[in-house]
């Protein structure tokens, strides 16, 4: 079956810190691969994604790569700010499957 | 456009009470899920609708919860009797649809049921 794995939380920076979440996954077929965010009293919104090996998702200063060698799909911005305070989920989906999710990684980034 | 609508956003009941939660997807989306988010875990699926037939509802507790999504687009999903192990976030979900494809999910802000 699908499962991904998000590294243990939580992570507290600075800002202007550098971030890396990691993400590995086991999958069953070609998988698509995203990162959602879920900031305080909201929703979970898609922040990236990647649909085949070697691409790279961005947003927001946010990127991350599929890794199929690797089966990895590690988060990262070069420069955190306070507002990206949030919990992250990374999550992946293969054609007639649900969208499976990691346990999630609570960032606190501290001015 | 207006994105998923939830309601309630919060819910306070019992145990053995009922309980009901309402979604209205983003207009045009044929698909629809619901999910369950207990603290500290990611979001995992209950049901998931294409139009109004319920296709994947394996993970749906059925003998307390029921979900129905009439005329394809609202839905509702229901517990009862609500156990103390209910609470959680339950969260609606809408995307274009089509089975086969992978299309992105639009979530709402959730419904956060607390059974006392």
């Amino acid at each position: 079956g699908n499962s991904v794995t998000q590294m243990e939380g939580p992570v507290t920076l600075s800002e202007e810190a550098f971030l890396t979440i990691n993400c590995t996954y086991t999958a069953t077929g070609y998988p698509s691969l995203f990162w959602y965010v879920q900031y305080p009293g909201e929703g979970l919104q898609l922040l990236l994604k990647a649909t085949k090996a070697d691409d790279k998702g961005s947003n927001k200063g946010f990127e991350a790569t599929y890794r199929k060698e690797t089966t990895s799909f590690h988060l990262e911005k070069g420069s955190v700010q306070v507002s990206d305070s949030a919990v992250y989920f990374c999550a992946l989906e293969t054609s007639g499957s649900r969208l499976t999710f990691g346990e999630g990684t609570q960032l606190t980034v501290n001015p | 456009e207006a994105g998923v609508v939830q309601s309630p956003r919060y819910k306070i009941i019992e145990k053995k009470q009922p309980v009901a939660f309402w979604c209205n997807p983003i207009s045009g989306h044929n698909t629809l899920y619901w999910y369950r988010q207990n603290l500290g875990q990611g979001p995992e699926l209950l049901i998931r609708y294409e139009n109004e037939e319920a296709v994947d509802d394996s993970q749906l507790p059925k003998d307390r919860f029921s979900a129905e999504r009439l005329k394809g687009v609202d839905s509702t999903l229901k517990i009862q009797p609500a156990e103390l192990g209910d609470s959680a976030v339950y969260l609606c979900a809408s995307s274009l649809g089509g089975q086969g494809a992978i299309h992105e999910q639009y979530f709402g802000p959730g419904t956060r049921l607390t059974v006392t």
